[in-house]
């Protein structure tokens, strides 16, 4: 089956860095990535659509300029999380589509902003 | 926007049957999913149904659909304590966007 993988799987950082997480489709190409947020005890909430080769479609209310993605090849979508405070502290998880519209979703990355 | 939810908790004892309900909003959903996220982890697919089908079965695990009233539930026969996770369920509405419903905690009790 699709896989997807997710680096890091944990990341601690201090307020005010730069946190990078990669969203990898191993076995398969992906023309679109998503990204999602996990906040304790909640829901998943669709971040933004990355497209490969084309800006991301951001959702209401995330930050552009602060959530940053790309996705530079069918296979690769990254997010970066700029100037990181303790209310960036989640779970991301991204999701790669097919064409057959199934998303396969990677494993996660917790993030820790102290 | 699109609004699904869930209960929040379910409690069951081991082989006993666990089911799980979704109400959702939005009556263009073509596809309803059922997640299942272990602790720590991201989400695993368990099984989705197309919105013109009523019923899906694949092994322990049953879906019904009544788009009428647009309620989503998942069975989990026999359940065991490797079934204890959170179960989300989603609906695909337009494009390839999930949107999901709050989550359901089981726990299965020895």
């Amino acid at each position: 089956g699709a896989v997807v993988s997710q680096h890091p799987s944990r990341v601690i950082c201090k307020s005010g860095t730069s946190v990078k997480i990669e969203c990898r489709s191993l076995d398969f190409q992906a023309t679109t990535m998503f990204w999602y947020r996990q906040f304790p005890k909640q829901s998943l909430m669709l971040m933004a659509t990355s497209n490969e080769g084309s800006k991301a479609t951001y959702e209401q209310g995330v930050e552009k300029d602060k959530f940053l993605i790309n996705h530079a090849s069918l296979t690769l979508s990254t997010l970066t999380v700029t100037s990181a405070h303790p209310e960036d502290s989640s779970f991301y998880i991204c999701s790669a589509g097919l064409a057959s519209d199934e998303q396969f979703f990677g494993p996660g990355t917790r993030l820790t902003v102290l | 926007g699109e609004d699904v939810e869930q209960s929040l908790f379910l409690s069951v004892r081991e082989g006993d049957s666990s089911v799980i309900n979704c109400t959702y909003t939005d009556s263009s959903s073509t596809y309803l999913y059922w997640y299942k996220q272990e602790p720590g982890a991201g989400l695993q697919l368990l099984t989705y149904i197309f919105s013109n089908m009523d019923m899906k079965q694949d092994q322990r695990l049953t879906v019904l659909l009544n788009k009428k009233d647009k309620h989503l539930s998942l069975r989990i026969a026999d359940t065991q304590t490797g079934d204890s996770a959170i179960y989300f369920c989603a609906e695909k509405a337009g494009a390839n966007n999930l949107f999901f419903g709050t989550g359901t905690r089981l726990t299965v009790i020895p």
